[in-house]
């Protein structure tokens, strides 16, 4: 079965400092990773998605992430945090186990920007 | 293309009352989910729909739930009779099959 775990439900930087927010995924087949952003009354926006091509993932407004086979890991990173990026960002993993493709996603991860 | 469209986007009503909410997906796409999202719970799937047939119906919490999907086009969750615990923001979202999953503004649903 799919998981994702998000290492910590806040994180808090400062504007101009690095962002990284951090997944752990468990997926008994090569998985399909994504990362998406939540505002405040919105729906989820897609910051990026894996799926087996390139390890490292560009994405919108900066972000990238690594995909890491050997860690389990897909974690986002961002080289200078903006106060606009302050949302919540969910991790998900899709890995098409039993025939369909259904994203589980994390529990969230609140990103806090301070000047 | 409008995105997917969820209707309405607040629904406050009485427990003991019914509550549909509905959802409109992207064009072409034959995947469709409905999330719902609550603080103790996070993102939790519901239900979903591959080509308007249900699939995996194993989050739906209780029988007062249910959800149907007439065609490519169209789908609701109704809840009946609605208690204050099923107060929650409610997603309706869809794909292509193992490409990312495209999110409705959500309904935020109060049940008092």
């Amino acid at each position: 079965a799919q998981s994702v775990t998000q290492l910590g439900s806040h994180v808090s930087v400062s504007e101009g400092a690095l962002v990284l927010l951090r997944c752990n995924y468990s997926s008994s087949v090569p998985p399909y990773l994504f990362w998406y952003v939540q505002y405040p009354n919105q729906g989820l926006q897609l910051l990026l998605k894996y799926t087996s091509a390139a390890t490292l993932v560009k994405g919108i407004n900066g972000f990238e992430a690594e995909f890491k086979k050997s860690e389990t890991s897909f974690h986002l990173t961002k080289p200078s945090a903006h106060m606009s990026d302050a949302a919540e960002y969910f991790c998900a993993v899709s890995d098409g186990s039993g025939g369909s493709y259904i994203p589980t996603f994390g529990r969230g991860t609140s990103l806090i920007v301070h000047p | 293309d409008a995105g997917v469209i969820q209707s309405p986007r607040h629904e406050v009503t009485e427990m003991g009352q019914e509550v549909t909410l509905r959802c409109k997906p992207i064009s072409g796409h034959n995947s469709l989910f409905w999330y719902r999202q609550t603080m103790m719970r996070g993102l939790e799937l519901l239900i979903y729909f591959n080509n308007n047939v249900p699939i995996d119906d194993s989050g739906m919490p209780e029988d007062r739930f249910s959800a149907k999907m007439p065609n490519a086009s169209f789908s609701t969750l109704k809840i009946q009779p609605s208690e204050p615990r099923d107060s929650a923001v409610y997603f309706c979202a869809g794909s292509s099959a193992g490409a990312e999953a495209f999110f409705g503004q959500g309904t935020r649903l109060t049940v008092v």
